[in-house]
């Protein structure tokens, strides 16, 4: 499977703990995104990166939540002291640059606090 | 504020009757629409963008400035149609905003 891939796909933490997400773009896709779905919404966008620039978050983001992408390839997603409200899927995409391109999802990883 | 909205959570409908899913946005420049699906235990993906008016297994989407909205349709459903589908729009060529989403409930 060469589409975008996450890692892993069901995490169970307890409420403190901190977890750490991955995710492998597409090769070559300059722009990665993370999102965040609950049940019964869409996704909600949390953060993007363009190579290895992190050009926007999200005010969804707190400070308990970073991510990176260091060599402009994975990226890790990180969240501190969760909190059982941190409970969702959380969703990576990947797309090349240029207007109107299509965004290819991951699987996501289903994160559960308790 | 860019915005989303799908009225609709659940569409059920009979195979071979027509289907219309809508989507209205808000934003005040030149929208990016999009369409994405997502298939039972299967990862989200674009069904159809309007900047193509391309039609992808029967579902056509007119973008309406007018009345800012996308709305999806297909005139005659399928059983495998059913799934959840998710209005997007992208404004400055950056992130997608998506919909709340609608389930699409195709009966035999």
């Amino acid at each position: 499977d060469t589409g975008v891939s996450q890692d892993p796909r069901h995490k169970i933490t307890k409420r403190g703990q901190n977890v750490t997400f991955r995710c492998d773009p597409i090769s070559e896709h300059n722009r990665l995104y993370w999102y965040r779905q609950t049940l019964g919404q869409g996704p909600e966008f949390l953060t993007y990166f363009q190579n290895e620039a992190q050009l926007e978050k999200s005010r969804l983001l707190s400070d308990r939540f970073s991510a990176e992408r260091p060599k402009g390839s994975f990226s890790t997603l990180e969240i501190q002291r969760t909190e059982q409200g941190d409970s969702a899927m959380y969703l990576c995409a990947s797309s090349p640059l240029g207007g109107n391109t299509e965004a290819f999802f991951g699987q996501g990883t289903r994160l559960t606090v308790v | 504020a860019q915005r989303v909205t799908q009225p609709e959570k659940l569409l059920s409908v009979f195979k071979g009757a027509p289907v219309e899913l809508k989507c209205n946005y808000s934003y005040s420049g030149s929208p990016e629409l999009f369409w994405y699906v997502q298939y039972s235990r299967q990862r989200l993906q674009l069904l159809l963008r309007h900047i193509s008016r391309e039609s992808i297994k029967g579902f056509t989407a007119d973008l309406n400035k007018g009345e800012t909205s996308f709305h999806l349709k297909k005139p005659f459903a399928q059983e495998e149609d059913s799934a959840m589908y998710y209005c997007a729009l992208m404004p400055n060529f950056n992130k997608f905003y998506f919909g709340s989403g609608t389930k699409l409930n195709v009966k035999p």
